[in-house]
């Protein structure tokens, strides 16, 4: 089993760009593709990046993910920052050892 | 489009049972395994349990293996829940969540979720 760690909370201005991090606590980031969700207040989520760096159709191109296995962790970086990226977001990841789902705690994304 | 809607939420007091729905439209329901996820009040995201898309394998969240039920009827195009012995930590919006399986096993669709109160 492993955790998904990721930091409580972000803030950027508009325009800005963002990263928000995802550290798996054992095991290697690369073992299982890393996804990601954005969930607005009151509604459910829906995938903004899939497959470590995967755009669903309709989701910008401000938005990338990638993996890092130096720091065996994940990111998903959201340039121009708008409004409308407000939301939480949450990394997460297939545990294939044990046939579960595992999130990260979420990062609530302020833009100010 | 992929339309996911849960229903049978509600107030039910500790230790009772509630059972949960989740009819699929769409896509073709008994292709893919189906998921179900859960956030208490104010909390992430909990992965609470999966079924495939024949109901052969089934797997649970430690925190609900032996008190919750998936399976699904693929003839109806449904996804149940069936949730005994509750307590007050299993309030929560339950979402139900289609998966895909091809590589990264993830939710690509999301239902707008049904609220499961536990209190007496």
């Amino acid at each position: 089993n492993f955790m998904l760690t990721q930091p409580h909370s972000v803030s950027e201005s508009p325009g800005k760009t963002v990263t928000i991090s995802c550290t798996r606590s054992s095991g290697s980031i690369a073992s299982n593709y890393v996804q990601w969700y954005q969930q607005r207040p009151g509604s459910a989520p829906t995938t903004v990046i899939y497959e470590d760096n995967q755009r669903p159709s309709g989701v910008p191109d401000r938005f990338s993910g990638s993996i890092d296995s130096s720091s065996n962790s994940a990111s998903l970086t959201i340039s121009g920052l708008k409004t409308e990226d407000e939301a939480d977001y949450y990394c997460q990841s297939y545990d294939s050892s044990n046939h579960g789902w595992v999130f990260g705690g979420g990062t609530k994304l302020t833009v100010l | 489009q992929v339309q996911l809607v849960e229903s049978g939420g509600g107030l039910v007091k500790p230790g009772g049972s509630l059972r949960l729905s989740c009819a699929a439209s769409g896509f073709t329901f008994s292709d893919y395994y189906m998921s179900w996820i859960r956030q208490a009040p104010g909390k992430g995201l909990e992965w609470v349990s999966y079924i495939s898309s024949s109901s052969s394998y089934t797997n649970y969240a430690d925190s609900v293996k032996g008190r919750f039920t998936i399976s699904r009827d693929n003839a109806k195009n449904s996804l149940y829940l069936q949730m005994n012995s509750l307590r007050a930590e299993d309030t929560a919006v339950y979402y139900c969540a289609k998966v895909d399986t091809a590589m990264a096993y993830y939710f690509d669709y999301w239902g707008q979720g049904t609220l499961v109160t536990v209190s007496s």
